[in-house]
């Protein structure tokens, strides 16, 4: 069984600061990791995608992920947080083989502070 | 280009009575569809799936049910809701020709039973 942990409820950083929002994942085989990101009473953004090669990849709106194999991690940053990205934050994980199943974590929510 | 609709975007129904939920899906051909359900603005729950016309497959059983008499659409039912029905209900997509592709949501619909 497949199953994404984000190990954060809540992530608080201030405007200009770097931010980090952490997923720690489990799969069978190499996995497909994904970003979305969710405003209020919208559905879910795709932000970016982890499939192979390059272990830090580069998404929507100034994001980037850190795939890391052996910690089974990919962490999302951006190095300088803005209000607007204020959201909430989901991690999935796809196994490469079945019916395409997505599992999601519990989200994360930054909040950026002005 | 594809795009996915749900509607409606808001509802309010007492307990007991019918639901029906409805998302199409345009631009795209045999895709696979799903619903989930966001509970408290925080983690999704994948409650079915569909690979293609009539196939349906449910994740957690309960008191809904899900159909697919199109290719591009998916519908979500119940004949009695329950209070715990309550919550936010995503319908999304994903197309079938690159398993490394992201998963596309609709707005969902705030569904509460009162």
């Amino acid at each position: 069984a497949q199953s994404v942990a984000q190990p954060e409820d809540q992530v608080n950083v201030a405007e200009g600061n770097p931010l980090t929002v952490k997923c720690t994942y489990s799969v069978s085989g190499n996995p497909y990791l994904f970003w979305y990101v969710q405003y209020p009473n919208r559905g879910l953004q795709f932000l970016l995608k982890y499939i192979t090669g390059d272990n830090l990849v580069k998404g929507s709106y100034g994001f980037e992920a850190e795939f890391n194999k052996s910690q089974t991690s990919f962490h999302l940053k951006k190095p300088s947080a803005l209000v607007s990205d204020s959201a909430l934050y989901f991690c999935a994980v796809r196994a490469p083989g079945g019916y395409q199943k997505v599992t999601f974590g519990t989200g994360t929510k930054l909040q950026v502070i002005p | 280009s594809q795009t996915i609709h749900q509607w409606p975007a808001t509802l309010v129904q007492p307990v007991g009575s019918p639901l029906s939920l409805e998302c199409t899906v345009e631009g795209t051909s045999n895709p696979n569809l799903y619903w989930y359900r966001q509970a408290a603005g925080r983690g999704l729950q994948l409650l079915f799936y569909s690979v293609g016309i009539g196939q349906i497959s449910s994740e957690v059983p309960q008191n809904l049910s899900a159909s697919r008499p199109q290719d591009r659409q998916f519908i979500l039912s119940s004949k009695k809701l329950l209070l715990s029905d309550s919550g936010f209900y995503l319908c999304a997509w994903i197309g079938t020709g690159s398993r490394s592709s992201p998963l596309h949501f609709g707005n969902g619909t705030r569904l509460t039973v009162t």
